[in-house]
Parts: structure tokens; sequence; C-alpha cells
């Protein structure tokens, strides 16, 4: 089954203690991409990548890290969370640099994320 | 900046009845349009794309676009209480990304 998974699919943390939240796509997507979502202001791209080792920021990267060594995996990291890191996490992958719909992303369940 | 823009909503209509949901972009170079249901709590799944001016249908769903307008709008026949979720509208563009860029979404709500 083509999919994506995330990995918690719900953590509580402290400030600080750093945390790691995986992705995994069978699509063989070259695309994939994280976002955070919080009422009221929508999906919000993190950070994404267009291939291995190819990574960049997006509209609000500020206390997240990625790395995409592998083609199927791309993790977010925070070294050291703060409460307004609170939020619900997506993974999201796509075909690469294409046109006319493949550039459909598709999600991952979500990750939901407290940090007191 | 390029946008999206949704009525927030909510959008309520009863069973049965046509729900119509719009969109408006702001960039005239964008080239693709998608269409995403979310429950609550859920992740967002697709519902169709578009990318040609016209209509496109799917079952009871039907997907308009106008680009000189710049809107694009979906259309749910008999609404069932099942349809009831937030509808988000997004739209690719042109660039080395091809980033999605997403609208807040519309609540919509069918009564029984």
């Amino acid at each position: 089954e083509a999919q994506v998974t995330q990995n918690p699919r719900y953590l509580i943390t402290v400030t600080g203690k750093k945390l790691t939240v995986t992705c995994s796509q069978n699509m063989n997507h070259e695309y994939m991409s994280w976002y955070r979502q919080d009422p009221g202001l929508g999906l919000r791209q993190i950070y994404y990548s267009m291939n291995v080792e190819v990574t960049d920021k997006g509209d609000v990267p500020e206390g997240y890290k990625v790395s995409r060594k592998e083609k199927r995996n791309f993790p977010l990291i925070l070294e050291s969370p703060s409460p307004n890191q609170t939020s619900l996490y997506f993974c999201a992958s796509s075909f690469r640099g294409l046109a006319g719909g493949q550039e459909t992303q598709y999600f991952g369940p979500g990750t939901r994320l407290l940090v007191l | 900046q390029k946008e999206v823009e949704q009525n927030s909503g909510p959008l309520s209509v009863p069973e049965g009845a046509i729900a119509s949901l719009n969109c408006t972009y702001s960039d005239r170079g964008s080239q693709s349009f998608f269409w995403y249901r979310q429950y609550s709590g859920k992740s967002p799944e697709l519902i169709m794309f578009i990318y040609s001016n016209g209509d496109k249908e799917d079952g009871r769903f039907t997907a308009q676009l106008n680009k000189a307008s710049q809107y694009v709008s979906l259309l749910i026949r008999d609404s069932q209480p099942s349809d009831s979720a937030t509808y988000l509208c997004a739209v690719s563009y042109a660039g080395n990304n091809r980033k999605l860029i997403w609208g807040l979404g519309t609540s919509l709500a069918v009564n029984p």
C-alpha cells in the first residue's frame, strides 16, 4: 500500500529535551516536506527536500532541523523544543518538479506534539 | 506574496443539497489547483486536482477553474453528513520548488 508514515503519532515532552519525528514514504517520491498546522494559521511549511541531500527552509524553519540521507526518509528534529512548537505536524511527499497534478502531495497521519 | 483565499465558513447545507466552495489565488503563474478534505485532527486527503480551464468531474465532486478570474471552486452534489469537514484549496506555481500555497480552509457542515 502506498503510504506516508510518521512516528510517533502523539508525543508529550518537556522544554529543551531533543526529539525526532520520523517520516517515511514508499512511493519513491523525490519531494518531501514538513508542515505544522495551528488553529487559524493553516498549514505552514517548515522544511522541504527536493531529493537526497537537498533540503531547504520553508516558511517557519526556526527551531527545526531536517536531514535527507535516504530517499524514503525525512526526519524532523527539534533540538531544544519550546512550548510554541506545540502543534500538529504533517509530513508529505510528492513527485518532484512536475506539473499537471503530478505534484500532488500525499500526507502522513500527523504527529500531535505537546511541549510543556 | 502569493496568496490563496478561502471563505472560512462555516458553510451549512442540508443533506442532499449542493455545496459550493470557492477559492481565489493571487499568482497568475499558478499551474495546478488542488482540493483536499480534512476531518478534525486528521491529515488532509486529496479530493481532486485541476489544471485546465473548465470543469472536471469525479463522482459527486466537480472542480471548476477559471484562470482569467483567478478562482477555483469545488461543487459537492448530493451532500452527505460524512462530507462535513474542512476543505483546503492549494495552488502550485512554476518555480524550482513547485511549492504548494495553501488556503486556510472552508468548514462545511452538512445537516441531516
